[in-house]
């Protein structure tokens, strides 16, 4: 069975600097996908960025980005220049048939 | 667009009373499933539908029915709620059910049991 381990319960960070949360799994698939859902206090689920375990180059997406070790099964999300939108928990999930996610990292974002 | 909804957005319900959650989606998204999220816990997927008419278990399908008799719409359904069933819950959709589709929330629907 895969699991997915967050092991930050809570992480802080300045505003316009770049913090960077972590994610480890594990599965036996050799072929699967990676995410990273953001949740804000209205409760809806938002997909951040996504990647392939096939792919080699770490995905990005504007100030959002992956650290992607595939072997050390590593997912980490890194975020630039922070801004106070992002302030929201955090989930790393992996599909390799089900979504399955981690237990979230509550992110807060200081002026 | 909508995208995907949810009703209620709160209930509270007394052991044993029954209760249905509605979610509809415009998306015309072939897939839809059910989550609860418990504190300290992550989304775990209770059902799902991989098109019109389907349903199947997921990781804890135990005391929820669920149904899709139209495509846009995934009914959760609780026969006898227990308080162990107190949660917020998710409804997502996705096009299809590939590894690397993106699943699309609803706003969630707390329910609490006394």
């Amino acid at each position: 069975a895969q699991t997915v381990t967050q092991s930050q319960p809570e992480m802080s960070v300045q505003e316009a600097e770049t913090v960077t949360l972590s994610c480890t799994y594990d599965t036996s698939e050799s072929d699967y996908y990676l995410f990273w859902y953001k949740q804000p206090p209205s409760r809806q689920m938002i997909l951040v960025i996504r990647q392939e375990a096939y792919k080699q180059q770490n995905a990005t997406e504007n100030r959002f980005s992956v650290n992607f070790q595939k072997a050390a099964k590593s997912f980490s999300l890194k975020i630039s220049d922070s801004q106070l939108g992002d302030a929201a928990m955090y989930f790393c999930a992996c599909n390799t048939d089900k979504l399955i996610f981690g237990t979230g990292t509550r992110l807060q974002v200081f002026p | 667009n909508a995208g995907v909804t949810q009703t209620p957005k709160f209930r509270v319900l007394k052991t044993g009373q029954s209760m249905t959650l509605l979610c509809a989606q415009d998306m015309n998204h072939e897939y839809m499933y059910w989550y609860r999220q418990d504190p300290g816990m992550g989304l775990r997927l209770i059902h799902y539908s991989v098109g019109e008419g389907t349903t199947a278990k997921g990781e804890v399908p135990d005391g929820y029915n669920v149904s899709r008799l139209k495509k846009q719409n995934f009914l959760l359904g609780l026969e006898s709620a227990a308080p162990s069933q107190t949660s917020v819950y998710f409804c997502a959709s996705s096009y299809f059910g590939g590894l690397g589709n993106e699943q699309f929330f609803g706003p969630g629907t707390r329910l609490t049991v006394l």
